[in-house]
């Protein structure tokens, strides 16, 4: 199956720094890139939709100006914390869509998932 | 609004034979995905299904239901490593996932 690389898989940082993540495809393009947040006990929950060569698109109650995501390339998407808080402390995973995917039922589309970033602001 | 709705927790013998559900409620309806994700890690892919039937996998089996809003994930011959939880998550009409809050498998010797 497709594999999404996610680095760095652990970030300790202090309050007031940026954290930049790293979302990559590796053997499949991805013109769509989503980026989420999960706190413990929790389902996933949606920050933005990341898309090549245009601006993201953010979910509800998400901060644009404090969770910056770029998506320069088919292969790479990058989520950066800006002026990182305790508060902002989570598990993020991305994940992307593979076009080209097990789809024998019909249209259809499969999302793979990186391996996550567990961010820890002190 | 849109709403997947799935068991919080669930217990099962080891060897048996374990049956998650998941209704919905979204607009529109591009796809069904089940998902496991073991703590502290990421999901993982198990099944698709966009057709009504059953998809038999292995020892996973998902089924779905459209008309009923309907879905389950069936796990046979339950292994120690099968306790996680599973996510059931829905495509919309937008090609946007709805997710499930996940239903915690607790498999017991």
């Amino acid at each position: 199956g497709a594999v999404v690389s996610q680095h760095p898989s652990w970030v300790i940082c202090k309050s007031g720094t940026s954290v930049k993540i790293e979302c990559r495809s590796l053997d499949f393009q991805a013109t769509t890139m989503f980026w989420y947040r999960q706190f413990p006990k929790q389902s996933l929950m949606l920050m933005a939709t990341s898309n090549e060569g245009s601006k993201a698109t953010y979910e509800q109650g998400v901060e644009k100006d404090k969770f910056l995501i770029n998506h320069a390339s088919l292969t790479l998407s990058t989520l950066t914390v800006t002026s990182a808080h305790p508060e902002d402390s989570s598990f993020y995973i991305c994940s992307a869509r593979d076009l080209s995917g097990p789809n024998h039922q019909g249209v259809g589309e499969t999302q793979y998932f990186g391996p996550g970033t567990r961010l820890l602001v002190l | 609004g849109q709403n997947i709705d799935q068991p919080t927790e669930m217990t099962a013998t080891e060897g048996a034979i374990v049956q998650i559900n998941c209704t919905y409620q979204t607009s529109g309806f591009n796809g069904l995905f089940w998902y496991q994700q073991h703590a502290g890690e990421a999901p993982t892919f198990l099944s698709y299904n966009v057709l009504d039937g059953l998809e038999e996998k292995g020892r996973f089996s998902s089924f779905l239901s459209r008309s009923k809003g309907y879905s389950y994930l069936l796990l046979k011959e339950l292994q120690m490593k099968d306790s996680a939880s599973y996510l059931c998550a829905v495509m919309d009409s937008n090609y946007q996932l709805i997710w499930g809050a996940g239903t915690k498998l607790i498999i017991k010797p």
